[in-house]
């Protein structure tokens, strides 16, 4: 079983629509979660970070957290064409090491 | 305040040589991970440096090492380059408070 899981997509939604993204982790005890966003040929951009139970919002941006569950998920509101990405979810367990998901790409259509 | 920045950029070697790739963290970071990128396998974490010590270890071969130094900026070595090391290497650099890792462009390292 691996560290996090992540649906490779592509999914695909149209301009102004909610993206959902999901992403599940085997470390009960992971502490610290977070969503990375990576164009083509670039590096990976942090675009949130969340580290208890419940909602965080950040602009067009909100990250879910059920520990309970062991689920994280990243809705991004009014998608535009520019958020067409792929997103790595990460977690930190309580040994400091990180693990990423393999990463969801998500086309959003004009 | 300048970000993560990794030399060089892109790199081409052959078979049985060995690389060594440069990461300067942002400034009063501490902690520097190494990453490798491959389409295949995702990004699977190298190894991690805090204050010149090696802090964690991913499951890579010992063809792969790393250092830091005082500076905090960090090296990794790869030996005896095989096809499959191909990949892009990416570092990442956290501060004290050990939260958000911010990535550099990485090196596009290709192995013929």
């Amino acid at each position: 079983q691996k560290e996090v899981e992540q649906n490779s997509g592509p999914l695909s939604v149209p301009e102004g629509a909610i993206a959902s993204l999901n992403c599940t982790y085997s470390d009960r005890g992971s502490q610290s979660f977070f969503w990375y966003r990576q164009y083509s040929g670039k590096s990976p951009e942090l675009i949130m970070s969340i580290y208890s139970n419940g909602d965080k919002e950040d602009g067009r941006f909100t990250a879910q957290l059920n520990k309970a569950s062991q689920y994280v998920s990243l809705l991004i509101r009014d998608s535009q064409p520019s958020d067409s990405a792929t997103y790595l979810c990460a977690v930190k367990n309580n040994f400091n090491k990180f693990y990423f998901g393999s990463g969801t790409k998500l086309n959003v259509k004009p | 305040k300048a970000g993560v920045t990794q030399t060089p950029r892109y790199l081409i070697k052959t078979r049985g040589q060995q690389v060594t790739l440069s990461c300067s963290p942002i400034s009063g970071h501490r902690s520097v991970s190494w990453y490798q990128q491959t389409p295949g396998q995702g990004l699977q974490f190298l190894f991690e440096y805090f204050s010149e010590t090696q802090r964690n270890k991913g499951n890579f071969p010992g063809r792969f090492s790393g250092r830091q130094f005082s500076n905090s900026r960090s090296e990794m070595n790869v030996s005896t380059l095989e096809l499959g090391d191909s990949a892009l290497y990416l570092c990442a650099s956290r501060d004290s408070s050990n939260t958000e890792a911010f990535f550099g462009q990485g090196t596009r390292l290709t192995v013929v």
